[in-house]
């Protein structure tokens, strides 16, 4: 399986400021994700990362407030934009090999706290 | 998918015992399913994968069952160990094709006692 690395591993923000959320790969992936687990609960999917086009947001999860990049096959970034208190949370990117299912492989995680 | 509770279901287990772990999925058109393990300040480790087309998979000291009818899946683990304490999830993906992500179940915090 893929080595997942996220950056930065955890933060404490202000209210109002936004936190880019780096996701890297240690080799070319067909897929990427980013979840959100809010303190003591599962994992909720924000967005799928395409390639070079617009991300693909799940009912609830919006670009203004969750922009996601992804230039190349190994790397995408998840800003967590004008951050509240209700945006502290676990965010963890995967990354799955095929478009038809298959495994999905989660990274360490970014445990964001807001003030 | 499911909803999500705040406090996660706890199943406490003598080591050396066999554990079983339920999940009731959401979507019957769901085609693949998976079991993660997580760890207090880890990301979910995958553990072993079910496609729809069949009820039973093994894996090392693992095993998953698949009940389509009822839409409930199950986590065996034989012979716990201290290091099998954790959060397990399950997890389900649709069946509409192409780059769906997952949706997980609630969880279930699982304490092997010495």
């Amino acid at each position: 399986s893929a080595v997942i690395s996220q950056k930065p591993s955890r933060d404490i923000c202000q209210r109002g400021t936004s936190l880019t959320i780096q996701c890297q790969v240690d080799s070319q992936v067909t897929m990427m994700f980013w979840y959100r687990q809010q303190p003591g609960q599962s994992l909720t999917l924000i967005a799928t990362a395409n390639q070079g086009s617009e991300a693909t947001y799940e009912s609830g999860f919006v670009i203004d407030k969750f922009p996601i990049s992804r230039p190349n096959l190994t790397f995408s970034t998840l800003t967590v934009s004008n951050m509240s208190p209700e945006d502290s949370s676990i965010y963890l990117c995967s990354v799955g090999y095929t478009l038809q299912g298959g495994e999905q492989f989660f990274g360490p995680g970014t445990r964001l706290t807001v003030l | 998918g499911e909803s999500v509770g705040l406090h996660l279901p706890t199943l406490s287990v003598q080591e050396g015992d066999n554990s079983i772990i339920n999940c009731a999925y959401s979507n019957s058109a769901s085609d693949y399913f998976i079991w993660y393990k997580q760890e207090s300040g880890k990301g979910p480790q995958f553990i072993i994968d079910i496609r729809s087309n069949m009820d039973k998979r093994q894996g090392q000291r693992v095993t998953v069952l698949l009940n389509k009818t009822v839409k409930h899946l199950s986590l065996q683990i034989a012979a716990t160990q201290p290091g099998d304490s954790a959060v397990y999830f399950c997890a389900e993906k649709g069946a509409g094709g192409g780059a769906d992500g997952l949706t997980f179940g609630k969880g279930t915090h699982l304490i092997i006692q010495p």
